[in-house]
């Protein structure tokens, strides 16, 4: 079975300071994991994934994520956060257990401050 | 490439009505998934598909139908539309490969009075 937890509902930072979005996950397999995000009324991008070839992996606009075994952890982070990066981030799993499913976790709404 | 496509983009439906959504995709991915999003929950699973001709329930399938006769389309049918149906619903597909992501639609809000 597999399963996410988003460890905050709601994130709030100053645009300039840095960014991190925890994500626990469990996986009776070897996973992939995904963030993707949704800004407001649009669709859900993809902004990067972990397919099991480098632990820290590089996404879109400046975002990165660390994946962590002993952890089970996926904790996405940003350097310094931007005004358009206020939106809602999924965590995502997925692998293969007789067929392929993606579970997402229940979302971490960011708010940019000025 | 238009990638995953839904329509209609917004509906209304009273008590009891049904409709369909509808799901194309252009990448000849086998794959292909409904999900609904309702606030705080994140997305859930309802229908998957993992070819022509084969579907499958996912986590929350009650009130709805798929089929899939085509590669290309996978639509949604809600019969006796309730006021529980109301949400967002996104359609999605995945191509081959053990690590590739899901590519999602643009979504359908529905709203059921």
């Amino acid at each position: 079975a597999q399963s996410v937890t988003q460890l905050d509902s709601h994130v709030s930072v100053s645009e300039g300071t840095p960014v991190l979005l925890r994500c626990n996950y469990s996986s009776s397999y070897s996973p992939s994991l995904f963030w993707y995000v949704q800004h407001p009324n649009k669709g859900l991008q993809l902004l990067l994934k972990y397919t099991s070839a480098a632990t820290l992996v590089k996404g879109i606009n400046g975002f990165e994520a660390e994946f962590k075994k002993s952890e089970t952890s996926f904790h996405l982070t940003k350097p310094s956060a931007h005004m358009s990066d206020a939106a809602e981030y999924f965590c995502v799993v997925s692998g293969y257990s007789g067929t392929y499913k993606y579970i997402f976790g229940t979302g971490t709404r960011l708010k940019v401050l000025a | 490439n238009a990638g995953v496509t839904q329509t209609p983009k917004f509906r209304i439906l009273k008590i009891g009505q049904s409709m369909t959504l509808q799901c194309a995709q252009d990448m000849n991915h086998n794959y292909m998934y409904w999900y609904r999003q309702d606030p705080g929950m994140g997305l859930k699973l309802i229908y998957y598909s993992v070819g022509a001709g084969i579907t499958d329930k996912g986590e929350v399938p009650n009130g709805y139908n798929v089929s899939r006769s085509t590669t290309e389309d996978f639509p949604l049918r809600l019969e006796l539309a309730a006021p529980s149906q109301t949400s967002v619903y996104f359609c999605a597909s995945r191509g081959t490969g053990a690590h590739t992501e899901a590519f999602f639609g643009q979504g359908t809000r529905l709203t059921v009075v």
